[in-house]
């Protein structure tokens, strides 16, 4: 079955800090893959979005993910936390020909001074 | 450009009764996609809708409706609301098109509450 999988539920994390959040997905060939952020209250905010080519892609607000083939892979990165990154972060994925997102369940971030 | 809009915010409704969200997508998108947010169960995908035709449909029952109009403006109808209903509903706009996957534009949300 198709999935998508983020295996940390809340993440905390000093401010200045590094901030990785995993993503990991099943599907029978490379989906289109892409980071949304939800801040409380708010609708979805693309960060960033893999759809070919080079691996390592760059989003809004400093943010980079890395997409990995051999490990189903599409990982989000930030070399340094700001508190306003506090919020929840998504990770989707859309079939090749189908429009319809699949989410994960989301990976709360929380930002200590 | 702005962005997407959705109306109401806010909603409250009795178990039994009936609601219509709408969307406004980005000025130029052709294609509206609904999805349902809870606690219990994440972000579920409703219905995708493109040049007023429904392309795709999430697994949902025939309660939830929706369509588009020439405009690309949409809505969607929850017919005989349960409490399990009460979630936020978002929008999202795109491009559209043939055969390629665009990134999708998300609205607010509308906050619905069964009581």
């Amino acid at each position: 079955a198709q999935s998508v999988t983020q295996p940390d539920i809340h993440i905390t994390v000093s401010e200045g800090a590094s901030l990785e959040l995993r993503c990991n997905y099943s599907y029978g060939a490379t989906p289109y893959l892409f980071w949304y952020v939800q801040s409380p209250g708010q609708g979805l905010q693309l960060l960033l979005k893999y759809f070919s080519g080079d691996t390592l892609v760059q989003g809004i607000k400093g943010f980079e993910a890395e997409f990995k083939r051999s490990q189903s892979s599409f990982n989000l990165r930030k070399p340094s936390v700001h508190w306003s990154d506090a919020a929840e972060y998504f990770c989707a994925v859309a079939p090749s020909i189908d429009y319809k997102l699949s989410f994960g369940a989301g990976t709360t971030v929380t930002v200590r001074a | 450009k702005a962005g997407v809009t959705q109306t109401p915010r806010y909603l409250i409704k009795t178990r039994g009764q009936q609601v219509t969200l709408s969307c406004s997508p980005i000025s130029g998108h052709r294609s509206v996609s609904w999805y349902q947010q809870t606690p219990g169960q994440g972000l579920q995908f409703l219905f995708e809708y493109f040049s007023e035709t429904q392309r795709n449909k999430g697994n949902f029952p025939g309660r939830f409706s929706g369509r588009q109009f020439s405009n690309s403006r949409s809505e969607m109808n929850v017919s005989t609301l349960e409490l399990g209903d009460s979630a936020l509903y978002l929008c999202a706009s795109s491009p559209g098109g043939s055969g390629l996957v665009y990134e999708q534009y998300f609205g607010p949300g509308t906050r619905l509450t069964v009581t």
